[in-house]
């Protein structure tokens, strides 16, 4: 597709459920990586991935985040046992590969509520 | 540590120039970037900028990089109300973790 594509762009689920966070990243991009945002700060780093490896997960918060890329294309990031504080904006972006000065492009994020 | 620092507003009236501000700590920071995000929207990038530089202009957009002092600001020429959005500057090395360190963004408001 044009841009990186994150589905679904809002998604409110009670506390304890399972969630599954989508995004397709640009075609022909390596690189693939997983933000969140709360709200009033910039987005902090979870995890990337170079084609379908997960080459750095040290920003998951926990066990209960995990993310797959598993055909090197579409990533999704799962959340179990959904807490309150999950509350955030996800947000997903792409790169050509992951050198400094390929740019990160990414997409318009989900929107996370935990009632 | 790494800390990427910004202040959190700023407003300017239409047509007027617009300077955004941004300390970081890190001093093997290789890239710099300015991300632009609108209600609603995802980040767009606007610009970045190399460490081995000082200034990039790109149309009404300048960045200046003072790599002694570690800090980076964008300049946006005759700013517009469509301009009004929060600006996130961030940087990243090119060897260790390859993620982007943002700031928590400045709040641009442009008065008509």
């Amino acid at each position: 597709g044009a841009g990186v594509s994150q589905s679904p762009r809002y998604k409110v689920t009670k506390r304890g459920q399972d969630v599954a966070l989508r995004c397709d990243p640009i075609s022909g991009h390596v690189s693939l990586y997983w933000y969140r945002q709360a709200l009033g700060q910039g987005p902090e780093f979870l995890t990337y991935f170079n084609y379908e490896a997960q080459q750095d997960k040290s920003g998951l918060p926990n066990d209960r985040f995990s993310a797959e890329r598993p055909e090197g294309s579409i990533s999704t990031l799962t959340i179990q046992r959904t807490e309150q504080r999950d509350s955030a904006m996800y947000r997903c972006a792409s790169s050509y590969s992951t050198g400094g000065g390929q740019p990160q492009h990414f997409g318009d994020g989900t929107r996370l509520s935990i009632l | 540590g790494e800390d990427v620092e910004q202040s959190l507003f700023l407003s300017v009236r239409e047509g007027d120039s617009s300077v955004i501000n941004c300390t970081y700590t890190d001093s093997s920071s290789t890239y710099l970037y300015w991300y632009k995000q609108e209600p609603g929207a995802g980040l767009q990038l606007l610009t970045y900028i190399f460490s081995n530089m000082d200034m990039k202009q790109d149309q009404r957009l300048t960045v200046l990089l003072n790599k002694k002092d570690k800090h980076l600001s964008l300049r946006i020429a005759d700013t517009q109300t469509g301009d009004s959005a929060i600006y996130f500057c961030a940087e990243i090395k090119d060897t260790g973790r390859r993620a982007l360190t943002f700031g928590s963004g400045t709040r641009l408001q442009v008065q008509p």
